[in-house]
Formats: structure tokens, sequence, C-alpha cells
């Protein structure tokens, strides 16, 4: 079967770093995406990881271990308008090529 | 902007009723998804287009949903007789090939009476 999982909800103050968590179990697997999410718009694109490791972009850092099926996204001097859902997929990849998500994580930042 | 775009942006129709959802995705991009999300869930995937050709379906509820993009461009979403059940968002998103990252459109928020 498919399995994403992520914490519901999280809350972090201004300022502060927060680190989301993701576990999967998924039949095929070609790499790991992070979308953000404000309420009422699209997701839009975080990162992508597909090799073991991390991979930094700006306050945004996301870590994948292949081996433990385990993926974290770092959010670092959190700013009030990254309150938003932050979703977690694998991509499938093979004859398909479609995004499986997780249910995302609603973080809310506080003053 | 040269984002996805859908169309309409909410949509309310009665039972039984059948709609159309249009997606214009983002031009040169060969790939085309439709997911469908729920209140507080994650996109769930319906269906998979590579240029004309609709590659997965498997995602589809039932027979009354069917997808097309006769050209490999605009693709529409419909719904037949609609349910109260399918009353959710339906995102759609492109990508330039796999495995790129997809781009959302901002959805059509579908209510049924």
């Amino acid at each position: 079967g498919q399995n994403i999982d992520q914490p519901t909800e999280m809350t972090a103050t201004e300022g502060a770093i927060v680190q989301i968590n993701c576990t999967y179990q998924t039949s095929g697997f070609n790499g790991l995406f992070w979308y953000q999410q404000h309420a009422g718009e699209a997701p839009t694109f975080l990162s992508y990881n597909v090799l073991d490791g991390l991979e930094e972009k700006g306050r945004f850092s996301s870590f994948l271990s292949r081996s433990k099926g385990y993926s974290y996204l770092l959010l670092k001097e959190l700013q009030m308008k990254d309150s938003a859902s932050y979703l977690c997929a694998v991509w499938s990849g093979g004859a398909t090529n479609k995004l499986i998500f997780g249910t995302g994580t609603l973080l809310a930042v506080q003053p | 902007g040269a984002g996805v775009s859908q169309s309409p942006r909410y949509k309310v129709a009665k039972r039984g009723q059948d709609v159309a959802l249009r997606c214009d995705p983002i031009s040169g991009h060969v790939s085309l998804f439709w997911y469908q999300q729920a209140l507080g869930q994650g996109p769930e995937f319906l269906t998979y287009f590579q240029n004309e050709a609709q590659l997965d379906k498997s995602g589809l509820p039932s027979d009354r949903f069917f997808a097309e993009r006769p050209e490999g461009s605009v693709s529409t979403l419909k719904i037949q007789r609609t349910q109260q059940e399918d009353s959710a968002v339906y995102l759609c998103a492109s990508s330039l090939g796999d495995p790129q990252p997809q781009h959302f459109g901002d959805g059509t928020r579908l209510s049924i009476l």
C-alpha cells in the first residue's frame, strides 16, 4: 500500500527553527517533494530530494534518508508568512508520474 | 503571469447536474495532472496526461468522472450526475516532464448542493 505520515499540526515562534517530519511507505520511489500551501491557494514547490542527504535553499532545507523512508523539512528564521500547510509528496515514477501526498502539516507561526 | 490557470474558480451545482472544469497548463508543459483535495487533506491523484495521451486514470473515483486533453494543451475534467461527495477542490498541475516539479493552479472549489 501507499502510506505517508506527517504531523497534523505544529506551532512555532517567529524567528525560531522548526522541523517537519515525514515518513513514507510506498510501492515505488523516485524522489520526494515538499510543497507549501496557503489556505485557498495553490501548492507551491519548495524542494525535491532524490538522493540521501540535505538540500539547502535559503531559509528552507530538506533531508532524505531512503533506507529509513524518512524526510524532514527545516524552516529557519521563521516569519509570520510561513504559516501554511506543508505537504510531503512521494513521486512514484514508473508508468505513471503521479505524486502521492501526505495529509499535510498545518504550521502556525506565533509572534 | 504564465502559471497554471483554472476556471471557474468556484462552482456550485445541484446534485445530478453535470459540471466541466477547465485547466490551462503552462505553455510547453508536456505533463498534466488532475488532483482532488478534500478539506484538511492532501491532494489525491485522479489522472495523468502526457501530451494528449491519458496514461493513467486509475484515480478517477467512478465512471462519472471523465478527463480529456485533445490537443495536448488545455484539459477538461467533466463530472456527470454530480453527487454531494464530489464536493472538493480540484487541482490541476503541469510539468515540463518528469521528474520536474509539478506547478499547480489555484484550483476549482466545487460545491454540490
